[in-house]
């Protein structure tokens, strides 16, 4: 598998029922962050999470981290129509030559 | 609210031929990035560029690829004798203290179609 690799592919489910989207990496990281990509369109960062902390909160959004799992996880509460997207998590390595890599991504349908 | 801004939103283009993308990014921002996407599949690191020089680039950015800040606002990225499998979505982004502070803002993006 590679970093960042997200799961399930793809999400459909009925406004207001809660999403939750998983993202597994393979290697140590300094971050892990959650961005928006709607279709045909650039990508809106959403949240970041530290390797040192293990859940934060932003609005609708929960994302929770498990470095000893590398995993972590973006819940969406009370969806709406509007969050269909494609949700790609995104890990920054440690190290020197640390970059931002994205996974393949998760393309989640919110039905009205 | 400021934004990164990146022409042309599509081009076209002949296999062989030169391509310059060109992307404004958020003008206080210290650190700039090139990534691709083709259609359907994952976003691709391609370079990051910091204080006027290259910091880390991915196995695509071979020779073909070059990036430039030619002045103080614009960031560009020079693909040389384009390839059909250039064909991608390429992104623009920037971020003020790199991607170990926060967040990276991105552009819409430059679509490329090689023929």
């Amino acid at each position: 598998s590679q970093q960042g690799e997200e799961d399930p592919q793809a999400l459909s489910i009925q406004e207001g029922e809660n999403a939750t989207m998983n993202c597994s990496y393979k290697t140590s990281i300094n971050n892990l962050q959650w961005y928006r990509q709607n279709s045909g369109r650039g990508l809106v960062h959403l949240i970041l999470i530290r390797s040192n902390e293990r859940e934060k909160h932003s609005g609708r959004l929960r994302v929770t981290l498990d470095t000893s799992k590398k995993s972590s996880s973006l819940l969406i509460t009370a969806s709406r129509a509007a969050d269909t997207a494609s949700y790609f998590c995104a890990t920054l390595t440690t190290g020197a030559n640390s970059k931002l890599t994205f996974g393949k991504g998760i393309t989640l349908s919110v039905r009205p | 609210e400021p934004e990164v801004t990146q022409t042309p939103s599509h081009q076209v283009t002949q296999m062989g031929q030169e391509v310059i993308l060109r992307c404004v990014p958020i003008s206080n921002h210290l650190y700039f990035y090139w990534y691709r996407q083709i259609l359907g599949q994952k976003v691709e690191f391609l370079v990051s560029f910091y204080n006027n020089e290259i910091s880390e680039k991915s196995e695509i950015f071979d020779d073909q690829f070059s990036v430039e800040r030619p002045d103080g606002s614009n960031f560009t990225l020079k693909i040389r004798s384009t390839k059909l499998e250039d064909s991608a979505m390429y992104f623009c982004a920037s971020s003020l203290g790199g991607g170990n502070t926060g967040e990276l803002f991105f552009g819409e993006g430059s679509r490329l179609t090689v023929l």
